[in-house]
C-alpha cells in the first residue's frame, strides 16, 4: 500500500534555486494539498486542490506553484528559493467520495527543505 | 480568513492525570473538523472526523465532542500516560474543501 508518495525526503538548496516537491497518490482521491510545518504553527496550508485540472491557494501562497494535471499527482514548485522556505513540506490527499466526510487525510512522510 | 485557534498551546501532566484541550473555528460554511495526533519526525496520525453538532467519538482513552453551532471541539485524554506525549491538532474543513489546522497543543505527560 503505497498511499501518499512524496519525493525527494531531504535537500539542501542554494538561495535562488528552483525545484520542485513531488507527491503523488494511488488512493483515487480528488482532494490534494500542500502544508509547511513551522515551529509552534502547526500545518500551514500552503495550496490545495480539489480534482485534476483545479487548484486554489491556502493561507501561504506567495512563492510557491502547483498544478494538478491529473489525479494522482500534485507537485509542488519553488521558483527562487529563499531562507525563508526552510521547513518540512507535507502533501495529503482525501477523497470526495459519498463516505467522505467520516474520511481523514492521508499524509506523506514530508520533505524536509533546507535553504542555505 | 479561516481561523482555528488551539489551546492551550502547550501542557505538561502527571502520568495519570486527565486533561483535555480546546479547538475554537469559524461556525459558517462548516463541513468536518478532524483531531489528529502528531509526533516528532512522523506524519500526522488521525484520531478522529466529525461532522455533525454533539457528536462524541471515543478511541481508548481518548474522546472528543464537537459543538458547530458555536465553533468549538475539545478533545480529552483520560489517565495520560508517557506515550500519549504529542502534539494534538485539529482542522477545520469547508464546503469548499480547505482544509486549515490550528496551531496544536503540545503535550508532555511525565511517568
Amino acid at each position: 500500500n503505497a498511499g501518499v508518495t512524496q519525493t525527494p525526503k531531504f535537500r539542501i538548496l542554494k538561495i535562488g534555486q528552483s525545484m520542485t516537491l513531488q507527491c503523488a497518490q494511488d488512493m483515487n482521491h480528488n482532494y490534494m494539498y500542500w502544508y509547511r510545518q513551522d515551529p509552534g504553527m502547526g500545518l500551514k496550508l500552503i495550496y490545495y486542490s480539489v480534482g485534476a485540472g483545479i487548484t486554489d491557494k491556502g493561507e501561504v501562497p506567495n512563492g510557491y506553484n502547483v498544478s494538478r494535471s491529473t489525479t494522482e499527482d500534485f507537485p509542488l514548485r519553488l521558483e527562487l528559493a529563499a531562507p525563508s522556505q526552510t521547513s518540512v513540506y507535507f502533501c495529503a490527499s482525501s477523497s470526495r467520495d459519498v463516505a467522505y466526510l467520516g474520511q481523514p487525510q492521508h499524509f506523506g512522510d514530508g520533505t524536509r527543505l533546507s535553504i542555505l | 480568513i479561516l481561523n482555528v485557534e488551539q489551546s492551550p498551546q502547550s501542557l505538561h501532566v502527571q502520568e495519570g492525570d486527565s486533561t483535555n484541550f480546546t479547538c475554537s473555528f469559524p461556525s459558517s460554511n462548516f463541513y468536518a473538523l478532524h483531531w489528529y495526533r502528531w509526533e516528532t519526525a512522523k506524519s500526522p496520525e488521525a484520531l478522529f472526523v466529525m461532522t455533525l453538532n454533539g457528536d462524541e467519538k471515543k478511541k481508548g482513552r481518548i474522546s472528543a465532542t464537537l459543538n458547530t453551532k458555536e465553533g468549538y471541539s475539545y478533545l480529552y485524554i483520560k489517565g495520560s500516560q508517557p506515550e500519549d506525549s504529542a502534539t494534538y491538532l485539529c482542522a477545520f474543513l469547508n464546503q469548499g474543501g480547505k482544509l486549515i489546522f490550528g496551531q496544536g497543543t503540545e503535550l508532555s505527560v511525565k511517568p
